[in-house]
């Protein structure tokens, strides 16, 4: 079925340090990947997505590349900041019976320190 | 847009006692998400709907989860009777079929003793 990998956390970064968060799907047909944001006490916030092999989606400083190649979504920052500590979550929509629903990974949680 | 409204935002309970969640999802969404996020489990995706009609409640945990969608604008997640495991955040979300992206409320956090 389909599934959602994300790399193992808690990730403890300096500030202004280079981040990448792994992202592998296993999916049916051609989803569509998102990129979700937590922040302490919140709700999940679309952070970026995209669409269709080699989309990049980009916001607020992050950006990911659409693989369909090697399945994956991977996120990266060039350079991060205190307030971007946070959980993020991969997510790949669903095809098929189960279209619409979101297929979420468990999260990645990230510290950044001054 | 004001977004997905979800109310009480902290409920505090005793076990054995009804607990009712409200959701009000953006206007023009056809689809509305229950979720649970607890340290252990994650987020677990419980029900969802499509144009008010549930599709899947294959992760409703057990019989004494029940939801429902009257009309277009609400959702009611209710626990009968609730239980200290059931303790959690609750994130209700909803999406537009042209879209696919979902679009959370801010959560009520349920406190069962």
């Amino acid at each position: 079925g389909d599934s959602v990998t994300q790399m193992e956390g808690p990730v403890t970064l300096s500030e202004e340090a280079f981040l990448t968060i792994n992202c592998t799907y296993t999916a049916t047909g051609y989803p569509s990947l998102f990129w979700y944001v937590q922040y302490p006490g919140e709700g999940l916030q679309l952070l970026l997505k995209a669409t269709k092999a080699d989309d990049k989606g980009s916001n607020k400083g992050f950006e990911a590349t659409y693989r369909k190649e090697t399945t994956s979504f991977h996120l990266e920052k060039g350079s991060v900041q205190v307030s971007d500590s946070a959980v993020y979550f991969c997510a790949q929509s669903g095809g098929g019976t189960s279209y619409g629903k979101l297929t979420f990974g468990q999260g990645t949680i990230l510290t950044v320190h001054p | 847009d004001a977004g997905v409204i979800q109310s009480p935002r902290h409920e505090v309970t005793e076990m054995g006692q009804e607990v009712t969640l409200r959701c009000k999802p953006i206007s023009g969404h056809d689809y509305l998400f229950w979720y649970r996020q607890t340290m252990m489990r994650g987020l677990e995706l419980l029900i969802y709907f499509n144009n008010n009609v549930p599709i899947d409640d294959s992760g409703m945990p057990e019989d004494r989860f029940s939801a429902k969608m009257p009309n277009a604008s609400f959702s009611t997640l209710k626990i009968q009777p609730s239980e200290p495991r059931d303790s959690a955040v609750y994130f209700c979300a909803s999406s537009s079929q042209t879209r696919g992206e979902q679009y959370f409320g801010p959560g009520t956090r349920l406190t069962v003793t």
